[in-house]
Formats: C-alpha cells, structure tokens, sequence
C-alpha cells in the first residue's frame, strides 16, 4: 500500500518543548515537502528538500528545522522558538524529474501546544 | 506583491447543478496550475493540473480552464452531489520552477445539499 504517513495524528506538547512530526514516503519520490495550515489560511510551505541531506527553507521556516538523511523520511522538528506551533501540518511528496508538480499529501498532524 | 487567490470563500449549491470555482492569480507566471480537494482534518489530494497553454482540461465531471491572458483558472464540477462537497485548493507552480514547492490558494468551501 503506497503513500505517505504522518504520526502520530494528534500531538499535544507543553510550550517550550521541542517536538519531531514524522513523515515516510514509499512512493520512491526524491522531493518532500512540509506545509503548515491554518484556519482560514492557505497551506504555507515551511521547507522542502529535492534530494537527500539537502533541504531548503521555505516561506516561514523561522522555529522549525529538518533533515532528510534518507529518501524516505522528512522529520519536522518544531523547536521552542515557534511563536505559534499551533497547526495542522502536512507533508507532501512528489517526483522531480519529469514532473509537472502534482504533489502526495499524507493525512497530516494536528499539534497543540498549551 | 504576488497572490494567488479564490474569490469565494464558501459556495452552497443544490445537487444536480454545476459549480464553478475561480482561482486569480497577480504577478506570477505560472508554468501550470493544479487543483486538490480537502476534506475535513485529511491531507489535500490532487486533482486536475493545467499548462499554460492548454485552455481547457476534463477528467469525468470535472473540467478546469485556464486563461493566462485573464490570469485566472475555473473549475468546473457537473452534475454536482453531495459527495462533491470539500474544500478545493488552487496551487501553482511558477515557471522554471518545477519540482519545486506549490504556491496555494485559501481554498473555496463547496456545499452540495440534496
């Protein structure tokens, strides 16, 4: 059964803690992408990486970090200095070469911090 | 300033009718555009894609336009039931940007009633 997971499906942390979002693709796809959305808003990209250990920062990667140490994972680390790590986040995949774009989503995580 | 935006928030329509759902676009020149549907608390999951210099694209009930003179795509479900009711995400990909990150509208909530 291909496609994307993301766990776990709901996370509840305490401010101040770091927290890892996990993302695995068996799709063989060489790009992955991270997205936060919020209520009324767009999906906003917080990074991608096009190919292993190389990722790059996307429109509002201030408090988060990854790595992509293999093809088929993208954790999402979202660190204490988040100011609003509140949010459905969602990971994406797609193919590079060759592709027009169409992304794989995976059901997303929803985290709360209080 | 570059955005992407669908016009209307929510649409309510009775089931059998056509719903038309805008997505405008200023200052990108996208290379395609692509459209997802979301359901609530799940990941978006891909439907239609446009070039940018094809008019018109049709996958069942669905039908998308795309005018890059009037800056704007369409999309079109027929015969509409309450099964088709989601939030749709229009996202484009500007060009010499492929395999990169989608940029994403708000979203249009579709409400189909029987």
């Amino acid at each position: 059964d291909g496609g994307i997971t993301q766990s776990p499906k709901y996370l509840f942390r305490k401010e101040g803690q770091n927290v890892t979002l996990s993302c695995e693709q068996n799709l063989n796809h060489d790009a992955m992408y991270w997205y936060r959305q919020d209520p009324g808003q767009g999906l906003r990209l917080i990074y991608y990486s096009q190919i292993v250990n190389d990722f790059q920062k996307g429109d509002i990667a201030e408090g988060y970090s990854v790595s992509r140490e293999k093809k088929e994972s993208f954790p999402l680390t979202v660190t204490s200095a988040q100011k609003n790590p509140t949010a459905f986040y969602l990971c994406a995949s797609s193919m590079t070469s060759g592709n027009l774009g169409e992304q794989y989503f995976g059901p997303g995580t929803r985290l709360t911090v209080t | 300033s570059q955005k992407i935006e669908q016009n209307s928030e929510a649409l309510n329509i009775q089931e059998g009718k056509t719903a038309t759902l805008t997505c405008n676009y200023t200052n990108y020149s996208p290379a395609y555009l692509q459209w997802y549907r979301q359901d609530p608390g799940r990941g978006p999951v891909f439907l239609l894609l446009i070039r940018e210099n094809e008019k018109e694209k049709r996958k069942e009930r669905l039908k998308v336009t795309f005018d890059t003179t009037l800056k704007q795509s369409l999309f079109h479900i027929t015969a509409s039931q309450p099964a088709d009711s989601a939030t749709y995400l229009c996202a484009l990909t500007p060009k010499n940007q492929a395999g990169t990150a989608l940029i994403f509208g708000k979203g249009t909530t579709l409400s189909v009633s029987s």
